[in-house]
């Protein structure tokens, strides 16, 4: 099942803070990050496993909550080039080898 | 490095063409996934392969055929193309390490822009 993403859109200034939201009604083992550039590939942010384990980028950060099925994507004193569409992907039980990606945030960050 | 290669980049087709879209990659990587993209919305997993010989389906696979004979290369195969197929379509691989295949992060090819007139 799809996991769901809030806000589906913000606008921020340069410097500004968002929070992205990645919510599941499954158990979640992991959930992957990428960001999307218009008419580009998604590109890899951020990885959190089940027991805490994570691997990611060095300016933005990310959070895992396995009982409420939740994660959150921390974007800090936003730049421009942080505009594109962020989408989750959630993995469920841990041998599927299935990630199932959210609808995606648009973010656009203005000077 | 190349990583992972998709060809065409662009492709319009008739109703009830057949095509395949190619996917390789030099990583030696194990994993190899096909998703397609709608306008706006998100990504929808096809086909999905944890090594050559073995795949899997997704969430969307009907009107989509795959095969793995090599590591390197996971073409996408559709039969009778349909309108409802035009999409952008990205090839992604990634490593599987110590039993896991979601502790490593996906590596996307540019996509193939596919159009079913």
């Amino acid at each position: 099942q799809q996991p769901v993403q809030s806000p589906q859109a913000v606008i921020l200034r340069e410097g500004e803070d968002a929070v992205i939201n990645c919510s599941s009604s499954k158990a979640l083992y992991s959930v992957h990050w990428y960001r999307q550039k218009h008419g580009e590939a998604p590109v890899f942010l951020m990885i959190l496993l089940k027991g805490g384990e994570q691997k990611g980028h060095d300016k933005i950060s990310a959070s895992f909550n396995e009982k409420k099925q939740q994660s959150s994507l921390y974007l800090t004193a936003s730049q421009l080039s942080y505009s594109g569409t962020y989408f989750c992907g959630t993995g469920g039980t841990s041998n599927t080898g299935k990630l199932i990606f959210g609808q995606g945030t648009t973010l656009q960050v203005k000077p | 490095n190349a990583g992972v290669t998709q060809t065409p980049k662009f492709r319009i087709l008739k109703i009830g063409q057949s095509m395949t879209l190619q996917c390789a990659q030099d990583m030696n990587h194990n994993y190899m996934y096909w998703y397609r993209q709608d306008p706006g919305m998100g990504l929808k997993l096809i086909y999905y392969s944890v090594g050559a010989g073995i795949t899997d389906k997704g969430e969307v696979p009907n009107g989509y055929n795959v095969s793995r004979s090599t590591t390197e290369d996971f073409p996408l195969r559709l039969e009778l193309a349909a309108p409802s197929q035009t999409s952008v379509y990205f090839c992604a691989s990634s490593y599987s390490r110590r039993g896991r295949w979601d502790n490593q992060p996906q590596h996307f090819g540019d996509g193939t822009r596919l159009s079913i007139l």
